[in-house]
């Protein structure tokens, strides 16, 4: 069973701080990672992929995979009360035929 | 650029009608356009991968009759929810796979949904 896990959340944190969002998958194998961030009642919008370990920066996120662990996270830096959403992680798991599976998504509030 | 449409954006019908949804991408070409289906409160579950000039491949479990798939063009795949019953009352997604190598071939931009609910 191809699996993404993530927390749902909600993960609360105060405008100017860090959010971290954490994601494992169950496939060793699997090599693209994406990030997507969608608000209530809207599609999924892509932020970040990944397909290397260590770090990838783009502006305010930083996302970070460890395949050794099947771990990727994002991290959003100077958490703004436009970032509340929910983000889902999206795994290409190997053979899948370019087919992403999702978590359930992360619900993220920045208060003021 | 990678911007996918869909049309209609929302849509309302009565029960045992049959309703059709279409997905553009509108500056580039997609091979590969994948149908995702999102319940309430729920994450995105694929339906189907449908490839340009070929039969769509469904997921275990969404039944091939009811949700026809067309990917006749390199810009356009369509849905069609036949004979709707309330519990296919979702908001269905659509998601375009870029044919460029370019750029990761893997990355996959979503249409803005259409949100179906059958009376």
């Amino acid at each position: 069973q191809k699996e993404v896990e993530q927390n749902s959340g909600p993960l609360s944190v105060p405008e100017g701080a860090i959010a971290s969002l954490n994601c494992t998958y169950s496939d060793r194998g699997s090599q693209s990672f994406f990030w997507y961030r969608q608000y209530s009642g809207k599609s999924p919008e892509l932020i970040m992929s990944i397909y290397s370990n260590g770090d990838k920066e783009d502006g305010r996120f930083t996302a970070q995979l460890n395949k050794a662990s099947q771990y990727v996270s994002l991290l959003i830096r100077d958490s703004q009360p436009s970032d509340s959403a929910t983000y889902l992680c999206a795994v290409m798991f190997s053979g899948g035929y370019n087919k992403l599976i999702f978590g359930a998504g992360t619900r993220l509030a920045v208060h003021p | 650029g990678a911007v996918v449409s869909q049309h209609p954006s929302w849509v309302i019908c009565k029960s045992g009608t049959s309703v059709k949804i279409e997905c553009r991408s509108l500056d580039f070409q997609a091979t590969t356009m994948f149908w995702y289906r999102q319940f309430p409160k729920q994450s995105l579950m694929l339906m189907a991968t449908s490839n340009e000039g070929s039969k769509a491949t469904y997921e275990q479990g969404v039944e091939k009759d009811k949700f026809l798939i067309n990917h006749a063009s390199l810009t356009l795949s369509t849905l069609t929810v036949t004979s709707a019953h309330p519990e296919d009352s979702s908001f269905y997604i659509c998601s375009a796979r870029l044919a460029l190598t370019s750029i990761p071939a893997d990355t996959q931009y979503f249409g803005p949904g259409t949100r179906l609910t059958v009376l």
